[in-house]
């Protein structure tokens, strides 16, 4: 089956660092990316979705100049939180879709911003 | 209101018994209706897709009612290893995003 991976799994940081969290399509070319955060308890929220060779488009709520996202191939999106802090921390996961409206899943990266 | 709604639960069920879990979509327009199923601390995976003639595979039994925006998950016989957060997720507006549900957590006991 298709895999998606991200990197890294889990990552701390300090406040106002920047984190770059990176999803990989390994057997496939995704032309479109989602990137989803998650509390606890609480269901996966869409944040944007990356186009490769566009710029992203984002849900209402979801400070483009804080998340930055770069779709650059085919296979590699990159979701970078700037000057992270604590309310920041959550697990954020993304998809690939494949064809049509299949979409595979990273393992996600879980973000504590302490 | 919300895209999707369903029932948190939990639902503590004992092995072997059947339960179902409920869901709610307000979005008219979506096209399609899947079950993910979600393990702590992990990503959600596909379980099955929703179709209007209803589905089955294996012990999983999907429903979909358009008029009434309802979409069901039917698990028989339950096993300890089907304990995990089932999602209900409807996707928006015929593209490729999905809205997920909060997810209803079951425990089967032995």
């Amino acid at each position: 089956g298709a895999v998606v991976s991200q990197h890294p799994s889990w990552v701390i940081c300090k406040s106002g660092t920047s984190v770059k969290i990176e999803c990989r399509s390994l057997d496939f070319q995704a032309t479109t990316m989602f990137w989803y955060r998650q509390f606890p308890k609480q269901s996966l929220m869409l944040m944007a979705t990356s186009n490769e060779g566009s710029k992203a488009t984002y849900e209402q709520g979801v400070e483009k100049d804080k998340f930055l996202i770069n779709h650059a191939s085919l296979t590699l999106s990159t979701l970078t939180v700037t000057s992270a802090h604590p309310e920041d921390s959550s697990f954020y996961i993304c998809s690939a879709v494949r064809q049509g409206y299949e979409q595979y899943f990273g393992p996600g990266t879980r973000l504590t911003v302490t | 209101r919300k895209e999707v709604e369903q029932d948190p639960g939990p639902f503590n069920v004992p092995e072997g018994a059947t339960v179902a879990f409920n869901c709610t979509y307000s979005n008219s327009a979506s096209q399609s209706f899947f079950w993910y199923r979600q393990d702590c601390r992990k990503e959600p995976k596909l379980l099955m897709s929703v179709y209007s003639s209803g589905n089955e595979d294996g012990r999983f039994t999907a429903q979909l009612n358009r008029a009434s925006q309802y979409i069901s998950l039917l698990i028989r016989d339950s096993k300890l290893s089907d304990s995990a957060t089932y999602l209900c997720v409807v996707n928006r507006d015929g593209a490729n995003n999905l809205f997920f549900g909060t997810g209803t957590r079951l425990t089967v006991i032995p």
